[in-house]
Formats: C-alpha cells, sequence, structure tokens
C-alpha cells in the first residue's frame, strides 16, 4: 500500500508569509495527487487535483507541483483565511490522505 | 450545484452495524462522469478513506477495513450508502460522504457533505 508522509507536521505562520508544504509518497504515484483544506468542524475542501491544477473557484495563491513521489503546496502570500489543516491524498486505487499540515497564526 | 447530505443513528452498539446514507441533491447519482466516497475522521484525528463507488456498482474500499465495509448505490432514490459492520469504539467520528469526478486517479473529491458524528457506546 502506497503511504503518504507531510512535513511539516506543524507550521506557524504570519500573514502575508509564502507556505510551503511538503507531501511524500512511499511510491511513485504520477501526478495523482490532490490537495484539501480543512477548517475546524468543516468538510474538507478540494484545493488542487492532478497534483498541480487548481480547482475552480480556489484562489490563485494556491499552487501545487511535484510528480513521482514529492509534491508541494505553496501558498503564496499566506491570507487570515488560509489558518487552516492541509490534507494531501493520492488518487490511486486505494486513496490514503496524508497525516495533515495544521497552519497556526504566528 | 449538488449538495449531499449524511443521514443515520448518532450512536451505534459495540458489535453492531453502523448504517449511513448520503442523499445526492440537484444532480444525478447514476452519471457515469462521478464516484461517491465515504471518508471518516476521529476527533481531533486526520481523515480516513473508507471507500468508494461508482454509478456501476463497482466498489474500491480501503485494505483495513474491507472485511467489514458494504456500499451500495440507490438511483431511484438517488442516495448512496455505507454498512460497517462490527463496529468497536475505534468507528467512533464524523462520518463524511463525498463525490469525485471521473478518471478517479486525475481529480479529487469537490463536493462534501457536511458530516455525521457516530459514536459507538453501549
Amino acid at each position: 500500500d502506497i503511504q503518504l508522509t507531510q512535513s511539516p507536521s506543524f507550521l506557524s505562520a504570519s500573514v502575508g508569509d509564502r507556505v510551503t508544504i511538503t507531501c511524500r509518497a512511499s511510491q511513485g504515484i504520477s501526478s495523482y495527487l490532490a490537495w484539501y483544506q480543512q477548517k475546524p468542524g468543516k468538510a474538507p475542501k478540494l484545493l488542487i487535483y492532478a497534483a498541480s491544477t487548481l480547482q475552480s473557484g480556489v484562489p490563485s495563491r494556491f499552487s501545487g507541483s511535484g510528480s513521482g513521489t514529492e509534491f508541494t503546496l505553496t501558498i503564496s502570500s499566506l491570507q487570515p483565511e488560509d489558518f487552516a489543516t492541509y490534507y494531501c491524498q493520492q488518487l490511486d486505487t486505494y486513496p490514503p490522505f496524508g497525516p495533515g499540515t495544521k497552519v497556526d497564526i504566528k | 450545484q449538488v449538495q449531499l447530505q449524511e443521514s443515520g443513528p448518532g450512536l451505534v452498539k459495540p458489535s453492531q452495524t453502523l448504517s449511513l446514507t448520503c442523499t445526492v441533491s440537484d444532480g444525478s447519482i447514476s452519471s457515469g462522469t462521478y464516484y461517491w466516497s465515504w471518508i471518516r475522521q476521529p476527533a481531533g484525528k486526520g481523515l480516513e478513506w473508507i471507500g468508494r463507488i461508482f454509478s456501476s456498482g463497482t466498489t474500491n474500499y480501503n485494505p483495513s477495513l474491507k472485511s467489514r465495509v458494504t456500499m451500495s448505490v440507490d438511483t431511484s432514490k438517488n442516495q448512496f450508502s455505507l454498512k460497517l459492520s462490527s463496529v468497536t469504539a475505534a468507528d467512533t467520528a464524523v462520518y463524511y460522504c463525498a463525490r469525485g469526478s471521473t478518471p478517479y486517479y486525475y481529480y479529487g473529491m469537490d463536493v462534501w457533505g457536511q458530516g455525521t458524528t457516530v459514536i459507538v457506546s453501549s
């Protein structure tokens, strides 16, 4: 089974900061990766699919890159509404989620 | 805009079967463009993918839950369902239903229900 790890698990940042979250897969998954944002008490929200394609309606400050085993989610300028937990998910046959990265206010 | 809504008992006794239904509004569950998933999240923890079902009836389940999970689609009611047997306290979680687009390896899950809390306790 493919396992996903995320780093860091916790990130403290300020409004306006550039933030990068890394997701690594235990084996190559091509570009079969999605990123989600989850706020407390809410369902996850799809941000990125196919590793780098921005979901409709998602602000352009979010971007994704990578393929194979290493992927990144970047927020170019952190906004107050971006403080949340971010999960990657590989989209293959049995698609697990990564453990999550919590982005908190510095 | 399609909406999903989970429903089912909020309390299930240990060893019994958890049964949840997700109702799809303003969209057809029969469309081959989509698949339908269940995901759960224990309090304070991460997301766990339970499985998915396609309009054809094909299913994929999390290997760790496969022996206890059954998913089905009821096109007449525009609903899909989850059954999880032999539950224990470890199955206590918020359960989400979600829609994904095909091909499944390309798109993520873009529409989610609000989630329903299921507690396993006697």
